[in-house]
């Protein structure tokens, strides 16, 4: 069955540096997403894309955050300067239309030292 | 956009007994989706109801959808210790794609 893939499962990084973060939505489909969970509170929307472009994103997603499709495989989410308080883990997901089923990757475990 | 809240929180049960969570949301969706979350793990969708369908099967699952009364269920039957998780569900409405993520019930199946 076809699944959404994340890369690195762990990132440690020193606040004030860059990171990207991987993922390989299902083929077909055509809506893809980002959202964040840190430890102990709720899955929270980030991002959602679409047509090479940002359909909706949260008041989290701010100039810190940007998303990009550079083929046809992967979608990348990349915080220019962590924080502290980016630590959490990230998920990505996709879906076939915009009000079909999402399905989530397993994660990515962002740690900022 | 709106989340969804579950009720309970938390759930304790014997294995082999139904499971059932509960979800109330505010405003008129286009659908409804509920998910299993391990600890510390990834999401992993288990069914999508539209707002025109009352009610769904999945295997061991089912889910009603009540859009008068803005309430959804999911019944898990025959429980196992491996249905431990929390169990989240997440509408979608308005023009939005995304899906809004309340706390959960935590199931806990005792073997």
């Amino acid at each position: 069955e076809p699944e959404v893939t994340q890369t690195p499962s762990h990132q440690v990084t020193q606040m004030g540096q860059e990171v990207i973060l991987r993922c390989v939505p299902i083929s077909n489909h055509l809506y893809f997403y980002w959202y964040r969970q840190i430890l102990g509170q709720k899955v929270e929307f980030l991002v959602s894309f679409y047509n090479n472009e940002i359909s909706e994103k949260s008041e989290i997603f701010d100039d810190q955050f940007s998303v990009e499709r550079p083929d046809g495989s992967n979608f990348t989410l990349k915080i220019r300067s962590t924080k502290l308080e980016d630590s959490a883990m990230y998920f990505c997901a996709s879906s076939l239309g915009g009000w079909d089923e999402q399905f989530f990757g397993p994660g990515t475990r962002l740690t900022v030292l | 956009s709106q989340q969804g809240e579950e009720d309970p929180q938390a759930l304790s049960i014997q294995e082999g007994e139904n499971a059932t969570m509960n979800c109330s949301y505010k405003t008129s969706i286009n659908n409804l989706q509920w998910y299993r979350q391990n600890s510390g793990r990834g999401l992993v969708h288990l069914i999508l109801i539209r707002s025109n369908e009352r009610e769904k099967h999945s295997g061991r699952l089912r889910v009603t959808l009540d859009t008068s009364k803005k309430s959804s269920s999911l019944l898990i039957t025959a429980s196992r210790a491996a249905d431990t998780a929390s169990y989240f569900c997440a509408p979608q409405s308005g023009g939005y794609q995304k899906v809004t993520f309340g706390t959960g019930t935590k199931l806990q199946v005792i073997p």
